[in-house]
């Protein structure tokens, strides 16, 4: 069963326009990690952000926020005002358990900034 | 630029070769790891190397051998690949110890390797 389910697949905006990027996770365990990486055209995962379990609290970090809710098991990334440097492959992740560092992957949702 | 270095960055070969991927970063990092990632497809882990012992093997076929020969180096042999392991390979590295737990992985640009 895929734990990490990203539904969109390719998303498509104007630049300076919003584009939230929806994520669901599954998982038993209690303790668990989810992040965000950025896959550019050039290749590398850059990571974004991290959140584990016992902290819901959601934040704004420059033009990304993030909407983690443990009732709907989801953890929905945002970037404000998109730029063309946004254009790239964005995965949503989860790693179970304290101590693991197995990534579980969504299958990416492909963003592309039309200027 | 990434902390993580992988050379080569292209690599063509034949079904009969035997090439090498390299990966090495000087973070500190004692946990390494190798990801294969298939065109518009998610990465797949293939190996962990912690502590420079390998720690999993995701059963990945025995032409793909790894070798963390110290702390900071990483490599992938590649010995009688098939057309279908053509594919982005990608390295990461991560602390490891208490207060590293579950930390984020830093990636490498990747070798986009052609089997042909």
């Amino acid at each position: 069963a895929q734990k990490v389910t990203q539904a969109q697949t390719e998303i498509s905006v104007v630049e300076k326009e919003d584009v939230t990027l929806d994520c669901v996770y599954e998982t038993r365990d209690t303790t668990y990690y989810l992040f965000w990486y950025k896959q550019p055209p050039s290749g590398e995962l850059v990571f974004l952000i991290r959140r584990n379990s016992f902290d819901e609290q959601n934040e704004i970090s420059g033009r990304y926020s993030w909407n983690f809710q443990k009732s709907t098991s989801s953890f929905n990334f945002t970037i404000t005002a998109s730029q063309v440097v946004d254009s790239a492959v964005y995965f949503c992740a989860l790693s179970e358990g304290y101590g693991n560092n197995r990534l579980a992957f969504g299958k990416g949702n492909q963003v592309v900034v039309i200027p | 630029d990434t902390e993580v270095t992988q050379t080569p960055k292209h690599l063509v070969m034949g079904m009969t070769n035997k090439k090498s991927l390299k990966c090495e970063q000087h973070m500190g990092h004692r946990a390494m790891y190798w990801y294969k990632q298939k065109a518009k497809k998610p990465p797949e882990l293939m190996f962990v190397y912690s502590y420079e012992k390998l720690s999993i093997n995701e059963s990945v076929p025995s032409r793909f051998s790894p070798e963390c020969p110290n702390s900071s180096l990483l490599n992938l042999h590649l010995h009688a690949l098939q057309p279908e392991d053509s594919a982005l390979y990608l390295c990461a590295s991560s602390p490891k110890g208490q207060g590293a737990y579950n930390s984020p992985l830093h990636f490498g640009n990747g070798t986009r390797l052609t089997v042909t």
